[in-house]
C-alpha cells in the first residue's frame, strides 16, 4: 500500500470548517483513500473513503486532487467532539486487506 | 448490533506471565483483524482471520503470541511469557463481505510491570 504524509497537528476554532491535508504521492491507479479517526481511548472509526471522485457523507467530505496525489478531509462545522488523531490511509479494495496506518494528524477544536 | 466487544479492557501483568485477550466481533462479520498500538503511534497489523482461518500474520507477531478463531466466531490472543515491550493497547476489528469499513473495538490495554 502507498505511503501517505500528513501534518502531525492542526488545531480548528468550533464551528469553523477544519481542512485536513494529506499527500499520497505513490497512489496506484486501484488504490483507494480511506480516513479514518480515533478519538482518545476509543478504537479507530471510519469516518469516508473515495477513489477519484469527490465524497460527501454525513460525516465529512473528501476531496481527491485530479492527479490524486494529495486529498483532503474537510469536517465542515467543527465541534469539540471532532477532537481526535485523523488517519489518512491508501489501501487496494481486496478481500482481506489489512488497514497501514501512519501517524495520523492530531487535531484540537478549541471553543 | 452492539459492535466489536473486547474483554478485558485493562489489564496489568507481570513480567513473563501469560495473559489472553478476547475479541467479538459484529455477529455476521467474517473477518476479524488484531492490531497493536503503542503510546502516540498508530494502530499495527498483527494477524488476520477468515472465519476460522488465519490468513495472514505480520512480522510484528513473534513466537510468544498466538491467536484463534474457533468456529468463525470470537477470537483470542494470547501472549506468553509477557515482556515489558508488549505493554500497548491491542485492537481487534471486524468486517464481513462487501463491507469495505472495518469496524473496531475498545482495545485492550496491557501494562507488563
Amino acid at each position: 500500500d502507498a505511503k501517505t504524509t500528513q501534518p502531525p497537528s492542526m488545531d480548528c476554532a468550533e464551528g469553523r470548517a477544519a481542512n485536513l491535508p494529506c499527500n499520497h504521492s505513490t497512489i496506484s491507479g486501484n488504490e483507494y483513500v480511506y480516513w479514518y479517526r480515533q478519538i482518545h481511548s476509543q478504537g479507530p472509526q471510519y469516518i469516508i473513503h473515495g477513489l477519484k471522485n469527490n465524497e460527501t457523507n454525513e460525516m465529512a467530505s473528501l476531496i481527491i486532487t485530479e492527479d490524486r496525489k494529495s486529498s483532503t478531509l474537510i469536517l465542515p462545522h467543527a465541534t469539540l467532539r471532532d477532537t481526535a488523531v485523523y488517519y489518512c490511509i491508501v489501501r487496494v479494495e481486496a478481500a482481506g486487506n489489512k488497514l497501514t496506518f501512519g501517524g495520523g494528524t492530531r487535531v484540537l477544536v478549541k471553543p | 448490533d452492539t459492535g466489536v466487544s473486547q474483554d478485558p479492557r485493562h489489564k496489568i501483568t507481570k513480567r513473563g506471565q501469560n495473559v489472553t485477550f478476547r475479541c467479538d466481533p459484529i455477529s455476521e462479520h467474517n473477518r476479524l483483524y488484531w492490531y497493536r498500538q503503542t503510546l502516540g503511534q498508530g494502530p499495527e497489523f498483527l494477524t488476520y482471520f477468515q472465519n476460522e482461518a488465519q490468513l495472514e500474520k505480520s512480522r510484528l507477531l513473534s513466537d510468544r503470541f498466538s491467536a484463534e478463531r474457533p468456529k468463525g466466531s470470537f477470537s483470542t490472543l494470547e501472549i506468553q511469557r509477557t515482556e515489558q515491550g508488549d505493554s500497548a493497547m491491542y485492537l481487534c476489528a471486524s468486517t464481513g463481505s462487501g463491507i469495505y469499513e472495518q469496524y473496531f473495538g475498545p482495545g485492550t490495554r496491557l501494562t507488563v510491570t
